[in-house]
């Protein structure tokens, strides 16, 4: 299967620490994005890359996230010096050229 | 403020009956709209999508209705199955407004049950 895989699929922390997930995306997919669901919301819309670039950052992205792509194929998302209100599914999806894009499963963080 | 937004949080239909889930919008910038479905522990399986140029498009069992007037969406599943019990999310992007970021932004869903 050549779907979106996101690691890992479940995160416990403790408040303070800092969390890296990663993405890989569909292969041919040059499109990159994050989102972030909390429970009984959609997902809201964090980055976007296009290849290695990062585009966009919403304002939802304090300071203490950081995202990459350094290469154009899988990404990273760390957050530093956690917080309870983080707890959250973390989503990547990916596209080509298409409006539609392909959800990977999430890794979903609690923070303690 | 609460650009898209899906009125009803759960609908409950028989199996083989018509299951229809209503979707609204307020940002005329959105011109591509797209429906998902989400089973629990999942990510979004896209389903079906359209472009403000259309007012219809079907594929298969799923089938999207845009009124671009009203900025209302709807999508018909016939007939409903229970594997089509999941929540179901409205999204809408900005396709034409420049640039390759087509971000999506969600409604908050409504959790169809299908019942045998």
């Amino acid at each position: 299967d050549t779907g979106v895989s996101q690691d890992p699929r479940h995160k416990i922390t403790k408040r303070g620490q800092n969390v890296t997930f990663r993405c890989d995306p569909i292969s041919e997919h040059n499109r990159l994005y994050w989102y972030r669901q909390t429970l009984g919301q959609g997902p809201e819309f964090l980055t976007y890359f296009q290849n290695e670039a990062q585009l966009e950052k919403s304002r939802l992205l304090s300071d203490r996230f950081s995202a990459e792509r350094p290469k154009g194929s899988f990404s990273t998302l760390e957050i530093q010096r956690t917080e309870q209100g983080d707890s959250a599914m973390y989503l990547c999806a990916s596209s080509h050229a298409g409006v539609e894009q392909y959800f990977g499963p999430g890794t979903r963080l609690t923070v303690t | 403020d609460q650009q898209v937004k899906q009125n009803s949080p759960s609908l409950s239909v028989q199996e083989g009956r018509i299951s229809i889930l209503n979707c609204d919008y307020t940002n005329s910038m959105f011109d591509y709209f797209l429906w998902y479905k989400k089973y629990p522990a999942e990510g979004p399986t896209f389903l079906i999508s359209i472009s403000s140029i259309k007012d219809k498009n079907e594929d298969g069992r799923f089938t999207v209705f845009l009124n671009k007037s009203a900025k209302h969406l709807s999508l018909h599943i016939v007939p409903s199955q229970p594997g089509d019990s999941a929540v179901y999310f409205c999204a809408a992007s900005p396709r034409r407004s420049g640039g390759s970021n087509y971000k999506l932004t969600f409604g908050k869903g409504t959790l169809l049950t299908v019942n045998p």
